[in-house]
């Protein structure tokens, strides 16, 4: 079964630093990576995918994911951090089931402070 | 493009009830997936329709199904609820299988 690990529940760090959230998976095949943001009371909002081919993949919002498959890593970068990317960011592997369709396994999430 | 709804945002009920929830997919979607949020499991796999057929379960008891209709909205239903089915359900649909999944803003159930 698939699983994904996200080391870090909390991380703080200044307004204009950089930023690098990891992520660790577990899949028998080649995984569907995703990484969402999301804040407080809100859904799940998509940065960035990766399913084949160039692994460094650009996001919205300045946010981008190396995928090292070596490593079993998709780490989420931000060279310059702003107050409002303070959220909860969850990496997520996508897996072909059985049944047809797919489901995504999430890990457990990291907070994000941004100090000002 | 519209985003993926969910009504209603916010649902208070009492123990024992039941419960609907409902979700509009983005247009041409035609998978849906629910998840149940908690801070004690995170984010968990209830189920996934695509074409009015539920092809995957997750590990929840019958308490919890789901339909979906055919132009593609999903409804999600708890029977008899508990206390621990407090918790945000987030819907999320897609194109097709293995495609990046687009959530919306989730139906918050407190159960008292």
């Amino acid at each position: 079964a698939q699983s994904v690990t996200q080391p870090d529940i909390h991380i703080t760090v200044s307004e204009g630093a950089s930023l690098e959230l990891r992520c660790n998976y577990s899949y028998g095949a080649t995984p569907y990576l995703f990484w969402y943001v999301q804040s407080p009371g809100q859904g799940l909002q998509l940065l960035l995918k990766y399913f084949s081919g160039d692994t460094l993949v650009q996001g919205i919002k300045g946010f981008e994911a190396e995928f090292k498959r070596s490593q079993s890593s998709f780490n989420l970068r931000k060279p310059s951090v702003h107050w409002s990317d303070a959220a909860e960011y969850f990496c997520a592997v996508g897996a072909s089931l059985t049944g047809g369709g797919n489901k995504l396994t999430f890990g457990t999430g990291t907070q994000l402070k941004v100090e000002l | 493009k519209a985003g993926v709804t969910q009504t209603p945002r916010y649902l208070i009920k009492t123990r024992g009830q039941q419960v609907t929830l409902s979700c509009s997919p983005i247009s041409g979607h035609r998978s849906v997936s629910w998840y149940q949020q908690t801070p004690g499991q995170g984010l968990q796999f209830l189920f996934e329709y695509f074409s009015e057929t539920q092809r995957n379960k997750g590990n929840f008891p019958g308490r919890f199904s789901g339909r979906q209709f055919s132009n593609s909205r999903s409804e999600m239903n708890v029977s008899t609820l508990e206390l621990g089915d407090s918790a945000l359900y987030l819907c999320a649909s897609s194109t097709e299988p293995n495609t990046e999944a687009f959530f919306g803003q989730g139906t918050r159930l407190t159960v008292v």
